[in-house]
């Protein structure tokens, strides 16, 4: 069985500090892929980032940064000098590699920027 | 640009009624996905699909079934439709294990 576990249900952050998601994942392949995802007020969800298991390098994409340890079971993503627009719900997700793709996302982390 | 549409943005039903929420994806994806999201629960696998006729339970498919007879096309079928299948239900499609799933913008449904 798969579980992708985000702690933080609720984030409040002033605009310009910096924040960090948590996602902590159980699995038992050997070989499986991390995403992240975000859902803006308007509903539609959309793809930020995909990470496989053997991949353990930090991602940077402009004020976006991931942190993927295997040894912590844990993928966060940092936002770096937030901003309004980042405001949103954010999910991790967790795809296994063995056979059929069932991904499992976690519970959501809401993000809210303070102008 | 990968789109996922789903038949209808809100929808509201009967207890009792059957009801069906139709998807298309148009890049020929191999699997496709029926999620629900409900506040504080996240995003719970209803059913997903890897081929044409072939289907595979998620984590939560009681009161549920689903269709595949073209790939491009993936539907849901609430057998008998009851007020706890309230909820937002999101389709969505990827080309390969492991590929990012894309997103429709979902149905809202509502069972009265």
């Amino acid at each position: 069985a798969q579980k992708v576990t985000q702690a933080q249900t609720e984030i409040s952050v002033v605009e310009k500090e910096d924040v960090t998601l948590d996602c902590v994942y159980e699995t038992r392949d050997t070989t499986y892929y991390l995403f992240w995802y975000k859902q803006p007020p308007s509903g539609e969800l959309v793809f930020l980032i995909r990470r496989n298991s053997f991949d353990e390098q930090n991602e940077i994409s402009g004020r976006y940064s991931w942190n993927f340890q295997k040894s912590t079971s844990s993928f966060n993503f940092t936002i770096t000098a937030s901003q309004v627009v980042d405001s949103a719900v954010y999910f991790c997700a967790l795809s296994g590699r063995g056979g059929y793709q069932k991904v499992t996302f976690g519970t959501g982390t809401k993000l809210q920027v303070i102008p | 640009d990968v789109k996922v549409t789903q038949s209808s943005r809100y929808l509201v039903k009967r207890t009792g009624e059957k009801v069906f929420l139709e998807c298309v994806q148009d890049m020929d994806h191999e699997n496709m996905f029926w999620y629900r999201q409900d506040p504080g629960l996240g995003l719970r696998l209803i059913y997903f699909s890897y081929d044409v006729k072939m289907k595979e339970k998620g984590d939560i498919p009681e009161g549920y079934s689903v269709s595949r007879e073209k790939k491009e096309r993936f539907s849901l079928i609430l057998e008998s439709a009851s007020t706890n299948q309230t909820s937002m239900y999101l389709c969505a499609s990827s080309p390969l294990v492991g590929d990012p799933i894309h997103f429709g913008p979902g149905t809202r449904l509502t069972v009265t």
